[in-house]
């Protein structure tokens, strides 16, 4: 089946500073991927929608000035947190789908930030 | 948008038992997916089920479109089927391909 894969697993970092998650898709093309965020104990809320050679498209309420996403490529999408602060500690997970296969969206293994 | 009501939130069985999680939306569907999310945060791919009935060894799940609710059956619960169930759908109106989650429900089987 499909596998999106997602790096880095978990990340600490200083206030202030940029963190960049990867997310690819191995052995298929994904002309869309999506970001979601989770927070602990709650359900995952889509961040925005990446789109392979254009700007990604932000869900309401969501900072496209501090969650830069880039999908340069038909494999890859990466979300950089720019300026972390605290607030933006939280899980991060990215989804795509292999249109070739009737099993939906496939997650990657989400990133664990934590901000201090 | 789309709204998906998952229940009951919280679900507690001894080892061995039976359960039967459910999903309601609010409109019509051409995706509905079942994860599992695991105590590391991964999330299982299921079923993907906008329409019928599929099994997979003691899971099980059915969809009702026109009545637009899906049901997730566990059966002979295990201490592993612990962890967030998620029910996920995406809507069948232009652009609205993307999932919309549910809150969960979260189950704990206790030996």
């Amino acid at each position: 089946g499909a596998v999106v894969s997602q790096h880095p697993s978990r990340v600490i970092c200083k206030s202030g500073t940029s963190v960049k998650i990867e997310c690819r898709s191995l052995d298929f093309q994904a002309t869309t991927m999506f970001w979601y965020r989770q927070f602990p104990k709650k359900s995952l809320m889509l961040m925005a929608t990446s789109n392979e050679g254009s700007k990604a498209t932000y869900e309401q309420g969501v900072e496209k000035d501090k969650f830069l996403i880039n999908h340069a490529s038909l494999t890859l999408s990466t979300l950089t947190v720019t300026s972390a602060h605290p607030e933006d500690s939280s899980f991060y997970i990215c989804s795509a789908r292999d249109y070739r296969e009737s099993s939906g969206y496939t997650f990657g293994s989400g990133t664990r930030l934590t901000v201090v | 948008g789309i709204q998906v009501e998952q229940s009951p939130p919280d679900l507690i069985l001894q080892e061995g038992a039976n359960s039967t999680l459910r999903c309601n939306f609010s409109d019509s569907v051409n995706n509905l997916q079942w994860f599992h999310q695991n105590p590391w945060g991964q999330l299982i791919n299921l079923f993907y089920i906008p329409s019928g009935t599929k099994q997979n060894g003691r899971l099980s799940a059915t969809t009702v479109a026109t009545e637009r609710y899906s049901l997730l059956y566990i059966s002979s619960s295990q201490t592993t089927d612990s962890g967030v169930y998620f029910c996920a759908v995406a809507g069948s109106g232009a652009g609205s391909y993307q999932l919309t989650f549910g809150k969960g429900t979260k189950l704990s089987v206790i030996p």
